[in-house]
């Protein structure tokens, strides 16, 4: 039972444009999601966060974009460089016991190309 | 430098025996976890601790071992009753927000089964 899903398995962009990255989850309990970023055989890398109660959040070039009553969250990257090339994993959480069990989906290979 | 320490980066093992993998961190973090994983797929939880002397099984924990004798370390052993070793494996730590918990990740061990 796949709880958090990216369907997008890859996404080819130019450098400058916008890019963006999306996630659907099916647990009603999840309340806070999370984004990372991940190249080959590293640690992913934390990138930004949101909480249930809120439907945006921004951090530089990052945004991420909550839309809990479709179940939906994305990330908008803008404008992309060719450094932001990598694996980009969405995560969820329940509160309460779960206390920072993370939930990933499969991950979507970015490319952004000079 | 704070950050999460994972050791080795490289193991090979036979089949048949048991493997530990290391990992530190200097965060002061209470909970830590461990993931693994396999080419194309999202993280998945093999086992977590919200604090000292206590752990809990995630959703892959058959073949795994845990300790969590000191707030800094939380080693892994990969016993032989696991039945596909082979992977990569992430330890983490986390820090809880306002909002939930941020995981972080250290650098990834690689074990190979020859």
């Amino acid at each position: 039972d796949q709880q958090v899903k990216q369907n997008s398995p890859s996404l080819s962009v130019q450098e400058g444009r916008i890019s963006i990255l999306n996630c659907d989850y099916t647990n009603s309990m999840f309340d806070y999601f999370l984004w990372y970023k991940k190249y080959p055989a590293e640690g992913p890398t934390f990138l930004i966060s949101i909480s249930s109660i809120k439907d945006k959040n921004e951090d530089g070039r990052f945004t991420v974009f909550l839309n809990k009553s479709a179940k939906h969250l994305s990330l908008h990257i803008v404008p992309s460089q060719p450094g932001d090339s990598a694996v980009y994993f969405c995560a969820a959480s329940a509160g309460g016991t779960s206390y920072g069990k993370l939930t990933f989906g499969q991950g979507t290979i970015l490319t952004v190309h000079p | 430098d704070g950050g999460i320490t994972q050791s080795p980066k490289y193991l090979f093992r036979k089949e048949g025996q048991n493997v530990t993998l290391s990992c530190e961190q200097n965060l002061n973090h209470d909970a830590m976890y461990w993931y693994r994983q396999d080419p194309g797929q999202g993280l998945r939880l093999i086992y977590y601790s919200q604090i000292v002397n206590d752990f809990q099984k995630g959703d892959i924990a058959e073949g795994y071992s845990v300790s969590r004798e000191k707030k800094e370390s939380f080693p892994l052993t990969v016993t032989s009753a696991q039945k596909n070793p082979t992977a990569f494996y992430l330890c983490a730590s986390s820090i809880g927000t306002e909002f939930g918990n941020t995981i972080y990740f250290g650098e990834g061990s690689w074990l190979t089964v020859v």
